[in-house]
C-alpha cells in the first residue's frame, strides 16, 4: 500500500524557523495535508495543498510540494513554545479512499 | 472539534468484556472512521464507512466491529477485549472539498 514517512523528532529554538519533512510514495496524490497534535488532543487540520500547486503560505506556515520527489515540507516561521505538539503529513488519492498518514513529527521548542 | 463528540473519554475494562466505543456527528457528513494510536505506530485505520451500513475494514481490523445504522452515529466494538487493544482511538469525519478530516478528542482504552 501508499506509504508516508516522517522523521520522528524535531528539537528547535524559540524564535527559530522549523522545517518538518514528509516523504510519500503515491503518485497521484490528489491533496496532501499537514495536521497538528497537541497533548491530549485530536488532530487539528493546519493547512493542506492541492497537488497542482507548488507552494502555499497561511501567516507563519508555509508548506512546499516537490511532486518530482514526492516530498513535502512544512515551515513554521519564529516557532513559539505553543507550536510544540505531533504533526502528521498525510495524503490521499481520491475521494473514496482514506487518509494515509505518517507516524508524525515530535517538535519541541526551547525557550 | 464541534460537530464531532466520541464517548465515553476514558474506560477501563477487563480482558475478555465487550465494549462499545460511539462517534456521534452533527454535520451529517457521509464519511466516518476509526483510528487508533499507538506510539511508535503513529495512527492506524480500524473501519471506515461511506454511509449508512456500509463499511470497509482497514488496516488493522482484526477483533474490531462496526456498526452505523444512522448518519450520525458510528460505532465500533471489541468483541472480547485484549491487552493489545490498550489505545487511544480517534473518530473522525470527512467534509468539504478538500476532502480533509474532522477528528473527535480521542477515548483513551485501558484493557486490564
Amino acid at each position: 500500500g501508499e506509504d508516508v514517512e516522517q522523521s520522528l523528532f524535531l528539537s528547535v529554538r524559540e524564535g527559530d524557523s522549523s522545517v518538518i519533512n514528509c516523504t510519500y510514495t503515491d503518485s497521484s496524490s490528489t491533496y496532501l495535508y499537514w495536521y497538528k497534535q497537541e497533548p491530549g488532543a485530536g488532530l487539528q487540520l493546519l493547512t493542506y495543498i492541492f497537488s497542482n500547486m507548488d507552494m502555499k503560505q497561511d501567516q507563519r506556515l508555509t508548506v512546499l510540494l516537490n511532486k518530482k520527489d514526492k516530498h513535502l515540507s512544512l515551515r513554521i516561521a519564529d516557532t513559539q513554545t505553543g507550536d510544540s505538539a505531533i504533526y502528521f503529513c498525510a495524503e490521499i488519492n481520491s475521494g473514496n479512499t482514506p487518509l494515509v498518514f505518517g507516524k508524525g513529527t515530535r517538535l519541541s521548542v526551547i525557550a | 472539534d464541534a460537530g464531532i463528540t466520541q464517548s465515553p473519554r476514558h474506560k477501563v475494562t477487563e480482558t475478555g468484556t465487550p465494549v462499545t466505543l460511539r462517534c456521534h456527528q452533527t454535520e451529517n457528513h457521509r464519511y466516518m472512521y476509526w483510528y487508533r494510536q499507538d506510539p511508535g505506530h503513529g495512527l492506524r485505520l480500524i473501519h471506515y464507512s461511506y454511509g449508512v451500513k456500509d463499511t470497509d475494514k482497514g488496516e488493522v481490523s482484526d477483533g474490531y466491529s462496526v456498526s452505523r445504522s444512522k448518519t450520525e452515529d458510528f460505532l465500533l466494538t471489541l468483541e472480547s477485549a485484549t491487552s493489545s487493544q490498550t489505545s487511544v482511538y480517534f473518530c473522525a469525519i470527512r467534509g468539504g472539498e478538500d476532502y480533509g478530516y474532522t477528528f473527535g478528542s480521542g477515548t483513551r482504552l485501558t484493557v486490564v
